[in-house]
């Protein structure tokens, strides 16, 4: 079945540093891919999303593209806060197979200053 | 933007009773309400998909007698866990798809932390 993998955490970093969260994905057809954040005692809020390949997702600076031939869908932002720790999921609906939502494991990332 | 409210935040019972989680909208209407379960350091586990007016559909594994669930109006949707043992403590999120939105519009609720003892 169609399902996400995701870097396992956690992911420490410092302030300023460059991000990845790397994200890969099987699924037939052509998946919508997002990333989702949940920041602590909060819900899950999305933070970006893609529905086709090549379209690349935006956010709060942190991009990620929807790449089909490496079936991944990495996180990136080029300098990350202390505001940015959270754990970050990414997540796909497959193509026409209804819309509830297929989860990595989610990868927590703790940024110090 | 679209507001998911889940009640109570934390729950604490006794083995053996059952447990009611509220999962509303607040500013929409949903048609599609999703429940999920989320065990430490792994992923959200969809446990159901709830219509309005409708019966729900459980995911393989789910049994539909211990987690009741009833979409009875399009903003409130709620899961019961009844005779709740210990393996049933976890973290349940809902999420709800907004009325005429795209499919892959979900907004989640806070979550609900089950302890069982």
């Amino acid at each position: 079945g169609d399902s996400v993998t995701q870097m396992e955490g956690p992911v420490t970093l410092s302030e300023e540093a460059f991000l990845t969260i790397n994200c890969t994905y099987t699924a037939t057809g052509y998946p919508s891919l997002f990333w989702y954040v949940q920041y602590p005692g909060e819900g899950l809020q999305l933070l970006l999303k893609a529905t086709k390949a090549d379209d690349k997702g935006s956010n709060k600076g942190f991009e990620a593209t929807y790449r089909k031939e490496t079936t991944s869908f990495h996180l990136e932002k080029g300098s990350v806060q202390v505001s940015d720790s959270a754990v970050y999921f990414c997540a796909l609906i497959p193509y026409q197979a209804g819309t509830a939502l297929i989860f990595g494991k989610g990868t927590t990332l703790s940024v110090s200053s | 933007g679209a507001v998911v409210s889940q009640h109570p935040s934390r729950v604490i019972c006794k083995s053996g009773t059952s447990v009611k989680i509220e999962c509303r909208s607040l500013d929409f209407q949903a048609t599609t309400m999703f429940w999920y379960r989320q065990f430490p350091k792994q992923s959200l586990m969809l446990m159901a998909t709830s219509n309005e007016g409708s019966k729900a559909t459980y995911e393989q594994g789910v049994e539909k007698d211990k987690f009741l669930i009833n979409h009875a109006s399009l903003t409130l949707s709620t899961l019961t866990v009844t005779s709740a043992h210990p393996e049933d403590s976890s973290f349940y999120i809902c999420s709800a798809r907004r009325r005429a939105a795209g499919p892959d519009t979900q907004y989640f609720g806070p979550g609900t932390r089950l302890t069982v003892l």
